[in-house]
């Protein structure tokens, strides 16, 4: 038990399709953050939530777009994606100011067909 | 269970010494590993990665060691500075990237 749940763990969509993914954390943390782990790379953080406010967007196409209605979710919504869009997207919590640890959720494996 | 465990939740360290940040993990699977370091307010950044394949990679001051019989790897940072003050990750993956799984890390203080 990671204390951030994802779901769903697995998903398929076509380029036409609109999808979205969750996270969720109960450890009372104040930051959430997305990431993007594509095969042989490393891991690319796509966007960071503070006290619900996006605070870094890392240049990313808006066929991504984040929300966070409260400190303990977080979605990805999907829209319009490419094939090179497949990857496996991470979330991860934290408190954000401080020197403390954070925890990742298990992850989305994102197919895009 | 644990897959990835780094059994020290922090390290103090003196400027100009070593840290060694260690990482164990149970899956024999694992074949890449990755070591990311968070600060405050940012989000986790990569710094350095082995392929089993390999048991060691240098990247300047920072060496990952990787002992694969042991399912141990090793972060060395010679010399410390303070600015390497952080919480250090360990993530580890089968497939080369398919899926990763990460420790809960380690603080690492270095004390000028």
């Amino acid at each position: 038990e990671t204390g951030v749940t994802q779901t769903p763990r697995h998903l398929v969509m076509g380029m036409t399709n609109k999808k979205s993914l969750k996270c969720e954390q109960h450890l009372g943390h104040n930051a959430m953050y997305w990431y993007k782990q594509s095969a042989k790379k490393p891991l690319e953080l796509m966007f960071v939530y503070s006290l619900e406010e996006r605070v870094e967007n890392n240049s990313v196409p808006s066929r991504f777009s984040p929300e966070c209605p409260n400190s303990s979710h977080l979605f990805l919504h999907l829209h319009t994606l490419q094939p090179e869009d497949s990857a496996l997207y991470l979330c991860a919590s934290s408190q954000f100011d401080g020197n403390t640890e954070a925890f990742f959720g298990q992850g989305t494996r994102l197919t895009v067909v | 269970d644990q897959q990835v465990k780094q059994n020290s939740p922090s390290l103090s360290v003196q400027e100009g010494r070593i840290s060694i940040l260690n990482c164990d993990y149970t899956n024999s699977m694992f074949d890449y590993f990755l070591w990311y370091k968070k600060y405050p307010a940012e989000g986790p950044t990569f710094l350095i990665s082995i392929s089993s394949i390999k048991d060691k990679n240098e990247d300047g001051r920072f060496t990952v060691f990787l002992n694969k019989s042991a399912k141990h790897l090793s972060l060395h940072i010679v010399p410390s500075q303070p600015g390497d003050s952080a919480v250090y990750f360990c993530a580890a993956s089968a497939n080369y990237g398919q899926n990763f799984v990460f420790g809960p890390g380690t603080r690492l203080s270095v004390l000028p």
